[in-house]
This record gives structure tokens, C-alpha cells and sequence, in this order.
């Protein structure tokens, strides 16, 4: 049973770069899936943030776009997110998932239980 | 406001059903992007229930089935249960903003 775990701050001040990542177990990175990264900010609906793929392909979110990077780590089976100049707006509840797809839409088929991340001096 | 519609809350007894949609636009569930659908229970993770519109993870009960038509989907629940009081959200693509995009939420309470 794939299982996946957040770590990283739980807080972060203005403008500085959040970084969380998130160690998966049960499962090699290596064997395939894309990995993603989604938040929820307080009160608000879920947000896709981007995904990776073990090659280390890409694919953000157009509107995080120019803040975000997600890289991966095979050896160590885990993968990270870097958002940087972070604002209040940024703050939510920060959730790794396992991607599968279908022929024209993706998903998370397994997540972690998320990491709350706080912008705030 | 989120990009996918959902009621806020809803509500039925024990061993009763409900249904739960989730509205769109042309640009993502009329385009003929799939629909998924999630359980979340606040502090723990969200839990993956309905996947390519219709289909079921393994472990997920047969009480729980969607559909979609047009610019909508729904999550349908029979047989509630208290342990379905849950969070559901539904999720889809979108070929206008190039991004995956999600419903609000929907609260269910089981009386």
C-alpha cells in the first residue's frame, strides 16, 4: 500500500520560499506515476499546484506558474515543492498525491495527509 | 467561487441515499473532461472514490457510483452510513486555464 508523507516548515515569512516535501513509501517513485502537489487554502476549494513525473517532466499550474518548482529525488523516493515570494494567500494545507490518469484527465489515486503551512511574520 | 458547483451541505438518514452534483462549464466537464470524485475527512487524507467518472478504486464500496451528463456529474450514496459523513469533492480538467480544477466541497451529515 502506497503511502505518502508531507514534512518541511510550518511556517514561512513573506516573501521568503516554501518548501515541503513529501517522502512516499510502499512504492518506487521509479515504477512510474506522476506525483503531484495540491492545496487548500483556509475555507477555500482544493488547488492543483503541479505535478512531476520521475523523468523529472514537469507540468505547473499556469497561474503558480513563475513561483513554482518541483523536483524528485529517485534514491531517495521522495519528491519537493519550492514556491517562492509567498504571501499570505499562500497559506493552506498542503497535500501530496500518487497521479494516475485517465485518456484526457488526471487525479490523485493516493494522498498524504497534508502539512499546514502558515505565511506570517 | 470555485470553477466546478457543488451544494454546500446535504443530508439524509441512515440506510437512505443521496446525491451530490457538481456543475461545470463547456470548457471543462461539457468538453468531455472526466470527473473524479473524493472523500476528506478534515486532518486526514482525501481519499479517492470515483475515478474517470464511473469507476471505483478497489475497497470502495458499491454504494457509492457516479455519472455525468452534459456540463454536470453526481456522486450518488445508498445505504448511508454514519461513517460516510465525510467532505466530498469533485475534480475535473480544464482546457481553458490548462489546469486541473475542483468543486467547493460538500458537506455530508448523516441524521
Amino acid at each position: 500500500q502506497v503511502q505518502l508523507q508531507e514534512s518541511g516548515p510550518g511556517l514561512v515569512k513573506p516573501s521568503e520560499t516554501l518548501s515541503l516535501t513529501c517522502r512516499v513509501s510502499g512504492y518506487s517513485i521509479s515504477s512510474g506515476h506522476y506525483w503531484g502537489w495540491i492545496r487548500q487554502p483556509p475555507g477555500k476549494a482544493l488547488e492543483w499546484i503541479g505535478v512531476i513525473y520521475h523523468t523529472a517532466v514537469t507540468h505547473y499550474n499556469p497561474s503558480l506558474k513563475s513561483r513554482v518548482t518541483i523536483s524528485v529525488d529517485t534514491s531517495k523516493n521522495q519528491f519537493s515543492l519550492r514556491l517562492s515570494s509567498v504571501t499570505a494567500a499562500d497559506t493552506a494545507v498542503y497535500y501530496c498525491a500518487r497521479v494516475d490518469c485517465t485518456n484526457n484527465s488526471c487525479y490523485g489515486d493516493n494522498w498524504g495527509r497534508g502539512a499546514l503551512v502558515t505565511v506570517s511574520s | 467561487q470555485s470553477v466546478l458547483a457543488q451544494p454546500p451541505s446535504v443530508s439524509g438518514a441512515p440506510g437512505q441515499g443521496v446525491t451530490i452534483s457538481c456543475t461545470g462549464s463547456s470548457s471543462n466537464i461539457g468538453a468531455g473532461y472526466d470527473v473524479h470524485w473524493y472523500q476528506h475527512l478534515p486532518g486526514t487524507a482525501p481519499r479517492l472514490l470515483i475515478y474517470g467518472n464511473v469507476k471505483r478504486p478497489s475497497g470502495v464500496p458499491d454504494r457509492f457510483s457516479g455519472s455525468k451528463s452534459g456540463t454536470s456529474a453526481s456522486l450518488a450514496i445508498t445505504g448511508l452510513q454514519a461513517e460516510d459523513e465525510a467532505i466530498y469533492c469533485c475534480q475535473s480538467y480544464d482546457g481553458s486555464v490548462s489546469s486541473w480544477v475542483f468543486g467547493g466541497g460538500t458537506k455530508l451529515t448523516v441524521l
